[in-house]
């Protein structure tokens, strides 16, 4: 059984397109998290929700859109994709704040 | 801010030695801890956390980790590698009851037969 599942797995894409990563998680978690782990493996978060409201925003630009239509689920939707945009992005969750994250198996992005 | 510092961006140990990871801190209260290993193409697993009770943490797969506060260190060991150990790395540490995780740079572990 999957507990952080995350789609696709790899995607490849022009620069200038918008896309979207998938997360879904069954663990029955309150809250979820959007990291981004660079080309030298440095992750930072980006997002994080807890009950579909977006807790954390770290200076992401306006271009990435996290969207939590239940708690089971958080997309990240990515308008006017930029080659600085390549990288890794891994989804988590934790059952409350400040509890234990549990990832996703990640989404390799790549922008030509 | 809170930030975690890893010494040493690659490790590499015979099979069967003792493994070392170096994990330092900083941060004006006792933060929650964690080791995390990510292995090829993979997303990231828990090995342990500290979370201000006992200052030995014993992890998944053999591995443990002592909280040092006079030192703010956090360093992950395990007294005998396997090649199955080799992998990234990884120290966070977040901030007492938020739901935020810094990440250290990371180490990759190398084991050789």
């Amino acid at each position: 059984d999957t507990a952080v599942s995350q789609t696709p797995k790899y995607l490849v894409t022009q620069m200038g397109n918008d896309k979207s990563i998938k997360c879904e998680q069954n663990l029955g978690h309150d809250t979820m998290y959007w990291y981004k782990q660079d080309s030298k493996k440095f992750l930072k978060i980006m997002f994080s929700y807890n009950n579909k409201e977006l807790i954390i925003n770290e200076t992401v630009p306006n271009r990435f859109s996290p969207k939590s239509p239940d708690k089971a689920h958080l997309n990240l939707h990515i308008n006017s994709l930029e080659l600085g945009d390549s990288a890794v992005y891994f989804c988590a969750s934790s059952l409350r704040t400040a509890d234990t994250q549990y990832f996703g198996p990640g989404t390799r992005l790549t922008v030509l | 801010a809170q930030s975690v510092t890893q010494l040493g961006s690659h490790v590499s140990v015979s099979e069967g030695a003792l493994v070392l990871l170096r994990c330092n801190y900083s941060s004006s209260v006792p933060p929650y801890l964690f080791w995390y290993v990510q292995y090829p193409n993979q997303g990231l697993q828990l090995l342990l956390k500290y979370t201000s009770a006992a200052t030995l943490v014993k992890g998944i797969n053999g591995f443990e980790a002592e909280f040092k506060k006079s030192e703010t260190s956090f360093h992950l060991t395990k007294p005998s590698a396997h090649m199955s150990d080799a992998a990234e790395y990884f120290c966070a540490v977040s901030p007492t009851n938020t739901d935020k995780l810094i990440f250290g740079t990371g180490t990759r572990l190398q084991v050789f037969p």
